[in-house]
């Protein structure tokens, strides 16, 4: 168990739909990255918040917003949901910003989105 | 940009034999490499990172990573492989955005 949780653990909707994931790192640790993990895609990265602010964006669709609130933990919104959105979407954490040393991740469960 | 390239899609090998797993990466200035498994349905488990310093890097469940800078390569061994080793195996480098290769699945033969 890495302390970093991840709701809900499946989630199954329709297309034109809006979810919203949610993840809550593990105590103390302020950065959080989501990412998606697709069969044709692999594992991307899509967003890094520090602290409540925006670091690192990746390959977010603009249809994906995400943010992390005073408590720490973050919400990753997806609208418009087409079929090709159907994956594994994880979140991670670390407890702070990677200056000249990288930072371990720690990963949560995820949560699979299936869009039907 | 920074990226990473996992030449192995799938690897079979029989159980206590040695393992190798192979990655490339690209990256502008000095790497931070790491390699992280994934089971079944499972998130991602940090084997083991590399930063700076000693090339030989030791992690957990026996694995061991060689950073060779002249090769651009961070491979993973395991000297004797256990059937509870089957799982995905994820190359990453880089720092905030990590860049993840797309992976090695290795399957282990009783």
């Amino acid at each position: 168990d890495s302390g970093v949780t991840q709701t809900p653990k499946h989630l199954i909707t329709a297309t034109g739909q809006r979810v919203t994931l949610r993840c809550s790192p593990r105590s103390g640790d302020l950065s959080v990255y989501w990412y998606q993990q697709s069969l044709d895609q692999g594992l991307q990265f899509l967003i890094q918040y520090y602290n409540g602010e925006e670091r690192a964006k990746g390959n977010i669709l603009e249809r994906f917003s995400a943010q992390q609130f005073p408590d720490l933990h973050s919400e990753l919104n997806l609208s418009s949901l087409e079929l090709g959105d159907s994956a594994l979407y994880f979140c991670a954490s670390s407890p702070r910003l990677a200056g000249d040393r990288s930072i371990e991740q720690f990963f949560g469960p995820g949560t699979r989105l299936t869009v039907l | 940009a920074q990226s990473v390239t996992q030449p192995d899609i799938h690897i079979t090998v029989s159980e206590g034999a040695s393992l190798e797993l192979r990655c490339n990466y690209s990256y502008g200035a000095t790497p931070y490499l790491f390699w992280y498994v994934q089971s079944p349905g499972q998130g991602l488990q940090l084997l083991l990172k590399y930063f700076s310093g000693d090339t030989l890097v030791q992690g957990i469940k026996g694995f061991e990573a060689e950073f060779k800078r002249s090769q651009s390569s961070f491979n993973l061994r395991k000297p004797s492989v256990h059937w509870s080793d089957a799982a995905e195996y994820f190359c990453a480098v880089g720092n905030n955005d990590m860049r993840f290769g797309a992976g090695t699945r290795l399957t282990v033969k009783p």
